[in-house]
């Protein structure tokens, strides 16, 4: 599968390969964070999301990875399947602080098949 | 399953114009968003509501844009003159309440300034 230990702005995989999309968060004091999917032209739509007390969470064909030692998460994408390809956003806040969420940089997937 | 509804989908207007822009929430959803999100970069908050009361509104642009939602279910954001640097997309969200909730998103409303 194709991994990248750093954020890029976009990632190429052929289907069925596993896809991993990192994200450096920015605030230590996060405590809840979410992985979105955007398709063109369209609003970003909620995978998955990992609150600080865990480490690793777990869906339907994708897995989030937290390390809050280098404020990194990672989404990881099993079977990648060309439906899969969009714009992917990691979002962070602050639990019960009633702040909104914070946006990093966008990945862009491309899957061939 | 229970969306957040926005319209219009798609807006053009000239600069120096006013426009606005209607977001439905998810029924029972307390705190309500609108975000900016130009192309190619993710969305930024504008401004946040919980029920009617504005909870953020500090990267408002307040001398051209207003929020309200005043009986705290849906909301209207208005830019009035618009500026060819408002092109952009706007989102609606809703969460049940604060942060720590899932916070879903519309479809968007894309608005080009000419």
């Amino acid at each position: 599968g194709e991994s990248v230990g750093l954020h890029l702005p976009t990632l190429s995989v052929q289907e069925g390969d596993n896809s991993i999309i990192n994200c450096a968060y920015s605030n230590s004091a996060s405590d809840y964070f979410i992985w979105y999917k955007q398709e063109s032209g369209k609003g970003p739509q909620f995978i998955i999301d990992i609150r600080s007390n865990m480490d690793k969470r777990q869906g339907q064909r994708v897995t989030v990875l937290l390390n809050k030692t280098v404020k990194h998460l990672s989404l990881q994408i099993a079977a990648t399947q060309p439906g899969d390809s969009a714009v992917y956003f990691c979002a962070e806040n602050i639990d019960q602080a009633g702040t909104a969420l914070i946006f990093g940089k966008g990945t862009t997937l491309s899957v061939s098949s | 399953e229970a969306e957040v509804a926005q319209s219009p989908r798609y807006k053009i207007t000239e600069k120096s114009q006013a426009v606005a822009f209607w977001c439905d929430p998810i029924s029972g959803h307390a705190t309500l968003y609108w975000y900016r999100q130009i192309l190619g970069q993710g969305p930024e908050l504008l401004v946040q509501f919980q029920d009617e009361s504005v909870v953020d509104d500090s990267q408002l642009p307040k001398d051209r844009f207003s929020a309200e939602r005043l009986k705290g279910v849906d909301s209207t954001l208005k830019i009035q003159p618009a500026e060819l640097g408002d092109s952009a997309m706007y989102l609606c969200a809703s969460s049940k309440h604060g942060s720590g909730n899932t916070i879903y998103f519309g479809e968007g409303s894309w608005l080009t300034v000419v």
